[in-house]
């Protein structure tokens, strides 16, 4: 079964850092490009940063560029969001996706995880 | 940045079509796809390559996009599709990828 799961998030202190995780099974996980994407709550979604399939092409959001850090493991199945000088409006539940087609960047988000919560909050 | 204009909400009673804009500059040259997204879950994709159906995606739902309008169209809404619906293209110039704010379907 194709999935992804989110893990590492929690209530953090304006200032502070967290790394968000992103476990996949059920496909050839080095074949495909993954995105990280936020929904601050009542809120709509907000793209946030995408790795390539090689981990040659990262590009980031205006909002978090110089503060997040994607990477991935291809290993362990692996995609991190490291995330650093947090901030309030950084508060949101953070998505990890897959696109569509294999060795591509720029297609739709096929399979999402379940997210997971990242409170910032003194 | 590239904008996408979303209604904030659409109302249909059910077995009629509902029918949801997205605007955008040019938007005709851009392949746009649609995500519904239920209350606490996750979003779902239903339409991508502005008019194609992944797998297990029902007939009902469909996609034009022409000039500056892209349109979801939901024919013989049910109770259970009533979610908000978000439009996504990539927007190449700017290496960044874009979400309209989002449409509310109800289902009267």
């Amino acid at each position: 079964q194709v999935q992804l799961a989110e893990s590492g998030g929690g209530v953090v202190q304006p200032g502070r850092s967290l790394r968000l995780s992103c476990a996949a099974s059920g496909f050839t996980f080095s074949a495909y490009a993954f995105h990280w994407l936020r929904q601050a709550p009542g809120r709509g979604l907000e793209w946030v940063a995408v790795i390539s399939y090689d981990g040659t092409e990262l590009h980031y959001a205006d909002s978090v560029k110089g503060r997040f850090t994607f990477s991935r493991d291809n290993s362990k199945k692996t995609l991190y969001l490291q995330m650093n000088n947090l901030g309030i409006a950084d508060t949101a539940v953070y998505y990890c996706a897959r696109v569509r087609i294999d060795e591509s960047t720029y297609d739709a988000f096929d399979v999402w995880g379940q997210g997971t919560m990242v409170t910032v909050s003194s | 940045s590239y904008v996408l204009t979303q209604p904030p909400s659409v109302s249909v009673a059910p077995g009629q079509t509902a029918s949801i804009s997205c605007g955008g500059n040019n938007i005709g040259r851009k392949s746009v796809h649609w995500y519904q997204q239920r209350p606490g879950q996750a979003p779902v994709l239903v339409v991508c390559d502005d008019t194609d159906r992944p797998s297990g995606i029902p007939e009902r739902f469909s996609g034009s996009n022409f000039k500056n309008t892209a349109t979801l169209i939901i024919s013989r809404v049910e109770v259970g599709d009533e979610a908000d619906y978000y439009c996504q293209v990539w927007d190449g110039p700017s290496a960044h990828w874009v979400f309209g704010g989002g449409t509310k379907l109800t289902v009267l």
